[in-house]
Parts: C-alpha cells; structure tokens; sequence
C-alpha cells in the first residue's frame, strides 16, 4: 500500500490529453513539493516534474504539474505513442522523514 | 552531467548480507548540496525509499522505518561513490535496487541504471 494514491491506469488516444491525480496528506504534498517520474519498461525513473510544477530541461512542454491542498496532478497535452509508460508521484513525509511514492499509473495510448 | 553507476552481486542467499555501490561521476559525494539516496522497487511493495547519506559540515544518514535495523549506507570520499548494506535478508528483499541524487531542484534528479537483487538459496 503506497503512501501516494494514484489510479493504477489511464488511458488516452494521440492527440489527446489527459490527466493523472496523485493524493496525500498534510504530512507529504501538503507541506512539501511534489515530483513526477516517467518509468520506461527495463530502466530507471525519469524525472519529469519537480518543485510542483517545474520541468528540467528537455522535458517536453506537453507535461505540465499542478498541486492544491494534499493532491497534484500531472497533465500530459498532444499524447504520443512514446508517452506510454508508468508514472510516478512522490514527495518527502515529515512523519516518516523519508521519500514516498504513489502506486504508478499506466498510460496506455490507444 | 551526473552519471550514477552502479555494481554488485544480482543474487543473494537468505540471511545474508546485500551489498551494492554507486560510483558519482559529475558530482561529489562530500558536496554540501547534495544528498545521496537508495530506492527499491518490486512488484509488492512498489517504490520504497531506503535511505540516504549526505554531508553538511559532518556526515547524517537516514533510514527508512522498515528496515533501520538492517541497514547501513556509507559514503566512500576516496573513490566518490557511496554503498548500501542490508543484512540479514529474505525473500521479501527481492527487488530492483536504485541509487539516486537529491540536488539542488530538492527532487531525486539522477538515478543509477538499478540492479535486480534476487534472495534465493
């Protein structure tokens, strides 16, 4: 059971946008800001979104973070066949004072 | 650019000890900015911080609740790289094990390739 709430799947066909929700607690994205990761099969996590809503460079325009209150959201604009992957919220926990992660949606385009 | 790399053993018996390294090219694992970290990954328990090392004028660890009995990370200022121990494993250790930087964005920015650690007899 993940700290993070997220849905275990979406679903979008090219074009499209859509959106991903990612829900804590005042102990994690309520006092802290969230990141977003984009998990290829076979490789590590790729960060995609830091400080809430912030992109490193080379991430493409089309991804964009938002947050209010304990939730976030990750949207993705003019979905591509290689946005599909597994994406990951996470934030640090004052309670536990470590790193915590949501389950990981599945973006599967259609 | 920082590039993490890193080694160790893909198969581990039970009750024995795991023990993988990340080698730092880019960075310094004595920077006073930086924080270094090892994540896990399995099908069950999905993506679970372990803990990390970082250097402020002296050097802290933390570690995850569910495994601070077992742990150790350990920084390697002579080769700048840093390294995770887990003793006394089980099944339950199985997983893809990734090592990660904290900079200045204050987000796990880089990440090692991972290493599948498998615990079996």
């Amino acid at each position: 059971q993940s700290v993070l709430t997220q849905p275990p799947s979406a679903s979008g066909t090219p074009g499209q946008g859509v959106t991903i929700p990612c829900s804590g607690s005042s102990s994690n994205i309520g006092s802290n800001t969230v990141n977003w990761y984009q998990q290829l099969p076979g490789t590590a996590p790729k960060l995609l979104i830091h400080s809430d809503n912030q992109r490193p460079s080379g991430v493409p325009d089309r991804f964009s973070g938002s947050k209010s209150g304990t939730s976030a959201s990750l949207a993705i604009s003019g979905l591509q066949s290689e946005d599909e992957a597994d994406y990951y919220c996470a934030a640090w926990d004052n309670n536990m004072f470590g790193w915590v992660f949501g389950g990981g949606t599945k973006l599967t385009v259609l | 650019q920082v590039q993490l790399q890193q080694s160790g053993p893909g198969l581990v018996k039970p009750s024995q000890t795991l023990s993988l390294t990340c080698a730092i090219s880019g960075d310094s694992v004595s920077s006073n900015s930086a924080a270094w970290n090892w994540i896990r990954q399995s099908p069950s328990r999905g993506l679970e911080w372990l803990g990390r090392t970082y250097y402020r004028s002296r050097w802290y660890n933390n570690y995850a609740v569910s495994v601070k009995s077992r742990i150790t990370i350990n920084p390697d200022t002579s080769k700048n790289q840093f390294s995770l121990q887990l003793n006394s494993v089980t099944l339950e250790d199985t997983a893809v094990y990734y090592c990660a930087r904290v900079g200045g964005s204050g987000s796990l920015d880089y990440w090692g390739q991972g290493t599948l650690v498998t615990v079996s007899s």
